[in-house]
C-alpha cells in the first residue's frame, strides 16, 4: 500500500514550457486535491475532485488544469509555466466524510522551479 | 472568507517544558479544526481533530468558539516533538473536505 505517489520529486522548467505533475493513490479514496506551498506560506488549494469525472477550482487555479478520469489518478497540468509557479506541490486524497472527516493523506511533494 | 492564523513561525521550547502552539481562525459557519504535523523527511499527516476530543502523542487541542482559537498543547515537550505544525480548518459551508491551512509553526525542542 503505497498511499499517495507523486512524480516527479523535482523539476526545473523554463518560462513558457508545459508539464504534468502525476499523482496516484491506491486507497480507493473518492476525494483528491492539489495544493501548492510557497516559502513561509500555508498550503493553498489549486484544484480538487470529489470523484472520477468531477473536478472543481480551489483558491488558486489560474495557470493550471486537472483531470480525473479514474479514481486513482489526478494529474495537474501546468501550461505556459511562469516564475510565479515556482513552488512545492502536494497531492492529497481522502475518504471523505464520517469518522474520517478531515483526514487527508499527502504525497511527498514535488518541488518545481521555473526559470 | 475563512482564514487560519498561526502567529508564531518559530517556537523553541526546552525538553520537559510545556508547549503551546497558537491557532486562531475566522469562519462564519460551524468549523471543524485539525492539527497536521510534518516531521523531518516525512509526509504531512493528521495529528488530531477537535471533533474526536482525543490526545495524540500527549498533545491536546480544545476548540474555543468564543475566542475562535484551537491551540495545541502538551504539558511536557519531548525531543521527538520537533516538527512543523499546521492548523487547518474545514466546515459545512464547504460542502466537502477542503481544508484551509495556516502558515505553520516550526517547533524545536531544545535538549
Amino acid at each position: 500500500n503505497a498511499g499517495v505517489t507523486q512524480t516527479p520529486k523535482f523539476r526545473i522548467l523554463k518560462i513558457g514550457q508545459s508539464m504534468t505533475l502525476q499523482c496516484t493513490q491506491d486507497m480507493n479514496h473518492n476525494y483528491m486535491y492539489w495544493y501548492r506551498q510557497d516559502p513561509g506560506m500555508g498550503l493553498k488549494l489549486i484544484y480538487y475532485s470529489v470523484g472520477a469525472g468531477i473536478t472543481d477550482k480551489g483558491e488558486v487555479p489560474n495557470g493550471y488544469n486537472v483531470s480525473r478520469s479514474t479514481t486513482e489518478d489526478f494529474p495537474l497540468r501546468l501550461e505556459l509555466a511562469a516564475p510565479s509557479q515556482t513552488s512545492v506541490y502536494f497531492c492529497a486524497s481522502s475518504y471523505g466524510g464520517g469518522a474520517n472527516t478531515g483526514e487527508l493523506f499527502f504525497g511527498e511533494g514535488s518541488r518545481l522551479t521555473v526559470l | 472568507a475563512q482564514r487560519v492564523t498561526q502567529p508564531e513561525k518559530l517556537l523553541s521550547v526546552f525538553k520537559g517544558a510545556p508547549v503551546e502552539l497558537k491557532c486562531n481562525y475566522s469562519y462564519s459557519g460551524s468549523p471543524e479544526l485539525f492539527w497536521y504535523v510534518q516531521y523531518s523527511r516525512q509526509r504531512l499527516q493528521l495529528l488530531l481533530r477537535h471533533i474526536s476530543r482525543e490526545s495524540i502523542k500527549g498533545f491536546t487541542a480544545d476548540l474555543n468558539k468564543g475566542e475562535t482559537s484551537f491551540h495545541l498543547k502538551k504539558p511536557f515537550a519531548q525531543e521527538e516533538d520537533s516538527a512543523m505544525y499546521y492548523c487547518a480548518l474545514s466546515g459545512s459551508n464547504f460542502g466537502n473536505e477542503k481544508l484551509t491551512f495556516g502558515t505553520g509553526t516550526r517547533l524545536t525542542i531544545i535538549p
